[in-house]
């Protein structure tokens, strides 16, 4: 296993077009976690899963996004009527989901709107 | 974010130690963490230290906690030009849960 894995790594798009994003967790790793991190800040939670359900989801998560692990394992994080304010890092982890405290991140999505 | 601080910017020199300081408000946080992130690149887990010790040590790091006054300090030995990079506090209130972050300190390894 070869760690978080996120597609695209790059992503421009114009605004007000949908883009969705794809996160491979580590394996056996019930936890995913999405973040968002712009230029010069930290990155801010969005949304977790345990398996396949949502457990959490951000008020930065506006109705225009949505974040789906349909079999537990891979995820999604669709953004429709991209705004330019969407620009930004958008990161996934992971992590074991049995009182593991480390929390593993893969290489990101930069979505540019322009 | 907020609820976590860090000093924006240090430099050192090459073989000298550094020290990077954190200060986090929650004093429900069980779990505090340092990530590592290079240009362009993702998150790297450093090192973490669970709420009920005060010190970690990891080869080159150190991790220093006080709890009483919520300050949390990674030291790196000998540090080099491959640890310039920037570095994350975080913290959590339990495993397995969300992060939260410190809008990261920019070290520079100067030779």
């Amino acid at each position: 296993d070869t760690g978080v894995s996120q597609n695209p790594r790059h992503k421009i798009t114009k605004r007000g077009q949908n883009v969705t994003f794809r996160c491979d967790p580590i394996s056996e790793h019930n936890r995913l976690y999405w973040y968002r991190q712009t230029l010069g800040q930290g990155p801010e939670f969005l949304t977790y899963f345990q398996n396949e359900a949502q457990l959490e989801k951000s008020r930065l998560l506006s109705d225009r996004f949505s974040a789906e692990r349909p079999k537990g394992s891979f995820s999604t994080l669709e953004i429709q009527r991209t705004e330019q304010g969407d620009s930004a890092m958008y990161l996934c982890a992971s992590s074991l989901g049995s009182g593991s405290a480390e929390a593993f991140f893969g290489q990101g999505t930069r979505l540019t709107v322009v | 974010g907020e609820d976590v601080e860090q000093s924006l910017f240090l430099s050192v020199r090459e073989g000298d130690s550094s020290v990077i300081n954190c200060t986090y408000t929650d004093s429900s946080s069980t779990y505090l963490y340092w990530y590592k992130q290079e240009p362009g690149a993702g998150l790297q887990l450093l090192t973490y230290i669970f709420s009920n010790m005060d010190m970690k040590q990891d080869q080159r790091l150190t991790v220093l906690l006080n709890k009483k006054d919520k300050h949390l300090s990674l030291r790196i030995a000998d540090t080099q030009t491959g640890d310039s990079a920037i570095y994350f506090c975080a913290e959590s209130i339990q495993a397995d849960y969300k992060l939260s972050f410190g809008a990261g300190t920019t070290v520079t390894v100067r030779a």
